[in-house]
């Protein structure tokens, strides 16, 4: 599976929308970019995947690059409850194991 | 809705004792994982198991072994505790890619 690379740390305004980037420069054809999130002490929670096209859902937006070696999620409308660590992960195994980096904390400030 | 349910959200054992942490999960999963948590190391894979009586190594095993004797549980069996394996455990099990987490078992082995 292919390495990723996200910021440590965002802040981010309430009310306004979150970009959060991930770099998967090495990421191969077959290979789907997954979002998670984890909400301090919970588990992880899907957000949303893609492989080539934009995707969105209720809960984000995920663009992915045309050349694919970047993505950006997006939260539209950000919230204190979306204060979290934001994991990007690549994979071609679908319903495999999941490799977690470190992951994004961001902090949604009123 | 889906769920992942892990049998305890908070556990103190004494060293040297077997400890289960048990999962269950009503979604007909096939797959099912172990992580483990801690601060600065991120989410590792300790077991998983693509099916009942089916189990594979994941990263970090040592000390640890499981059991799939059904397809909805998956449980996670510390041998003989010891105090490096406190630690924030979380089980998940995953369909189509998408991976759906408990809330997670803070043990501490004194």
């Amino acid at each position: 599976d292919a390495k990723t690379t996200q910021p440590t740390s965002m802040d981010c305004a309430e009310g306004r929308a979150a970009n959060l980037p991930c770099n998967h420069s090495t990421i191969s054809g077959n290979e789907y970019v997954y979002w998670y999130r984890q909400i301090h002490s919970q588990g992880p929670q899907y957000i949303i995947h893609g492989l080539k096209n934009n995707e969105t859902n209720e809960m984000a937006s995920l663009i992915i690059t045309e050349d694919r070696k970047s993505s950006t999620l997006i939260l539209p409308h950000a919230t204190l409850r979306d204060t979290a660590v934001y994991y990007c992960i690549v994979t071609r195994n679908q319903g495999g194991k999941l490799i977690f980096g470190q992951g994004t904390e961001l902090s949604v400030k009123p | 809705d889906v769920k992942v349910t892990q049998s305890s959200r908070y556990l103190v054992k004494r060293t040297g004792e077997k400890v289960f942490l048990e999962c269950v999960q009503d979604m007909d999963h096939e797959n099912m994982f172990w992580y483990r948590q801690d601060p600065g190391l991120g989410l590792r894979l300790i077991y998983f198991s693509y099916d009942v009586k089916m189990k594979e190594k994941g990263d970090i095993p040592e000390g640890y072994s499981v059991s799939r004797e059904k397809k909805e549980r998956f449980s996670l069996i510390l041998e003989s505790a010891s105090t490096n394996q406190t630690s924030m455990y979380l089980c998940a099990s995953s369909s189509q890619g998408l991976h759906t987490f408990g809330s997670g078992t803070r043990l501490t082995v004194v």
